[in-house]
Parts: C-alpha cells; structure tokens; sequence
C-alpha cells in the first residue's frame, strides 16, 4: 500500500557526529518536504524539494542538507554544525509541485536524540 | 515571528459536546488554510482545508470557518468523540509564493476529549 515511510522511528547519536535520516514514498508525489518539530512549537520547515536533482532551503536549513536524486527518496542529513539537533524529524510531500492548494501529507516521523 | 497563532495550547471538552479550536494569521498573503491532527510520536494527518474565497467548509463533524477580515479561522468538531483527542495544527500557506508550497504552522493546541 502507498504511503510515506521514515526510518529508524527512534534515533541515537553521539554529539559531533552526522546522521542521515530516511524518507521514502511511493505515492509519485512530485514535491517533498522535512519538517522539525521542537516541544510547544509548531513544524518548522528545514528544505523543500520540488523536483528530483533540485532543492530549496526552507526557515531553518543551517546545519542541515539533503539530495533529491530520485524522485522517490528525499535524505536529510543533520550535520554536526546543527547546534541543537535533538527534535522530531517530519518528511511530508504533495503531489504537484506548484498547486497550493494541493495538500502534504506526513509520514510517521523519526525522533532523533544527541547524546 | 509567529505568523499563525493557536494561543490556546490545551483545550478540555465533553464528549458529545462542540469542540472549537482557534488560530489567528497576521500575514495578510496567506490564502489557503489547512487543519492538521496529529497523535504522538506520529506524524500529522490532513483533516480538512480552506481556500480564502470561501468562508466555511464542511466535511462530516468538521467544520472549518475562515473570517478574512479578522484574519481568524476556527475548526468545529461536533460531536466530539474521544477519539479525537490530539494535537490540533493550523497551517497556512502563502500564495505569493507560487511554486514555492510552503506551509507556516501554528504550535497547535492539545484537544481532549472528556468521557
């Protein structure tokens, strides 16, 4: 069944290290997106990818990339320049790149702790 | 700056009674609106939305309601179920940026649903 799938669901790492969080959907969606959430805070957004080989950064991208080699699979990396990376990792993605009224849809997102 | 704002953080009602959820915008480019649910340690799932050339939109015991002039829009459960108990996220998206669908997300309010 389709979907939008993010792994691992838990994540440790230690501080100074880079770690590559997946995402993954099989709904051909054209548009993708990483999302953070903090506690009391709303989804802020890190980057956006609209089509494959082409990305945008979003409001809080320092410290932070991604690829978009397929148009399936949008990796987001937190480097070690990211000063507090210890958040819930959201990916989203919408069908049609360039329709806003088109909707995203989320997947089940993967905590990421820094030890 | 928070540019959509859910100034209540939690909210308590009664099973089978009218559940209202709130979010103001100040950003007066913002013309799409989207209602979000989200459980923990899930990700966020679409519930309903809103285009600024309308004022309601209804789909079951969802109601959105979108007050331009006041820059106001509020989300209506009724009745609510205990499964509705959750985080509840306004988004807004800008459509000055066309191409670029970025949404701005409010801190959500907790919503829950009494026995």
């Amino acid at each position: 069944d389709g979907g939008i799938t993010q792994s691992p669901k838990y994540l440790f790492r230690k501080e100074g290290q880079n770690v590559t969080l997946s995402c993954e959907q099989n709904l051909n969606h054209d548009a993708m997106y990483w999302y953070r959430q903090d506690p009391g805070q709303g989804l802020r957004l890190i980057y956006y990818s609209q089509i494959v080989n082409d990305f945008q950064k979003g409001d809080i991208a320092e410290g932070y990339s991604v690829s978009r080699e397929k148009k399936e699979s949008f990796p987001l990396t937190v480097t070690s320049a990211q000063k507090n990376p210890t958040a819930f990792y959201l990916c989203a993605s919408s069908l049609l790149a360039g329709v806003f009224t088109d909707t995203q849809y989320f997947g089940p997102g993967t905590r990421l702790t820094v030890l | 700056d928070q540019q959509v704002k859910q100034n209540s953080p939690s909210l308590s009602v009664q099973e089978g009674r009218i559940s209202i959820l709130n979010c103001d915008y100040t950003n007066s480019m913002f013309d799409y609106f989207l209602w979000y649910k989200k459980y923990p340690a899930e990700g966020p799932t679409f519930l309903i939305s809103i285009s600024s050339i309308k004022d309601k939109n209804e789909d079951g015991r969802f109601t959105v309601f979108l007050n331009k002039s006041a820059k106001h829009l509020s989300l209506h459960i009724v009745p609510s179920q205990p499964g509705d108990s959750a985080v509840y996220f306004c988004a807004a998206r800008d459509i000055s940026n066309f191409g670029n669908e970025k949404l701005t997300f409010g801190t959500g309010t907790r919503l829950t649903i009494i026995p």
